[in-house]
């Protein structure tokens, strides 16, 4: 079957770094994605990776290792309005999302 | 990226009544579309595919019959929830697929409660 895990609560302190984890388990893989989903809407493209490596754009980061089956999403700086749920997702060989139950994040003053 | 329109934004509707939750593409011809549903501190579940000028395609467990999709245009699909009960309260998502596979572009959600 497919899997995806992330932890489900985290909680940070502003201005600190915080790692998000994802492991998958899918039929193929055409690249992992992670949204960023605030209560009652709808989720936000953060990033996509497709081949190993560290993807960075600006204060967020995403890794990426296809052999190990993980990735994860790199959060600097964190900020107030960065508190939000965090969705792993990856497309798998016929092109359909896969999602993960989402990782809720806190932070805290 | 391409924008997606929902509407409505939310809706109350009494049980045994039906609802029809539209997804526009504004300036995107969408071949494909995809509805999820979410409930509440859960991830989003799929429920259908929804193809231009054919029959959607429904996920396992999915009643192709309570949940009717249309995609009459390539800019428009909607979903009707028929005989709403309590249970199908839900967060609603359409999203579309972009120019490359890759690509997915979500509406901001039709919160769905019925009485």
């Amino acid at each position: 079957g497919q899997n995806i895990d992330q932890p489900t609560e985290m909680t940070a302190t502003e201005g600190a770094i915080v790692q998000i984890n994802c492991t998958y388990q899918t039929s193929g893989f055409n690249g992992l994605f992670w949204y960023q989903q605030h209560a009652g809407e709808a989720p936000t493209f953060l990033s996509y990776n497709v081949l190993d490596g560290l993807e960075e754009k600006g204060r967020f980061s995403s890794f990426l290792s296809r052999s190990k089956g993980y990735s994860y999403l790199l959060l600097k700086e964190l900020q107030m309005k960065d508190s939000a749920s965090y969705l792993c997702a990856v497309m798998d060989s016929n092109y359909q999302l896969i999602w993960g139950a989402g990782t809720k994040l806190i932070i805290k003053p | 990226g391409a924008v997606v329109s929902q509407h409505p934004s939310w809706v109350i509707c009494k049980s045994g009544t039906s609802v029809k939750i539209e997804c526009r593409s504004l300036d995107f011809q969408a071949t494909t579309m995809f509805w999820y549903r979410q409930f509440p501190k859960q991830s989003l579940m799929l429920m259908a595919t929804s193809n231009e000028g054919s029959k959607a395609t429904y996920e396992q467990g999915v009643e192709k019959d309570k949940f009717l999709i249309n995609h009459a245009s390539l800019t428009l699909s909607t979903l009707t929830v028929t005989s709403a009960h309590p249970e199908d309260s839900s967060f609603y998502i359409c999203s579309q697929r972009g120019g490359e596979p890759y690509e997915q572009y979500f509406g901001p959600g039709t919160r769905l409660t019925v009485t």
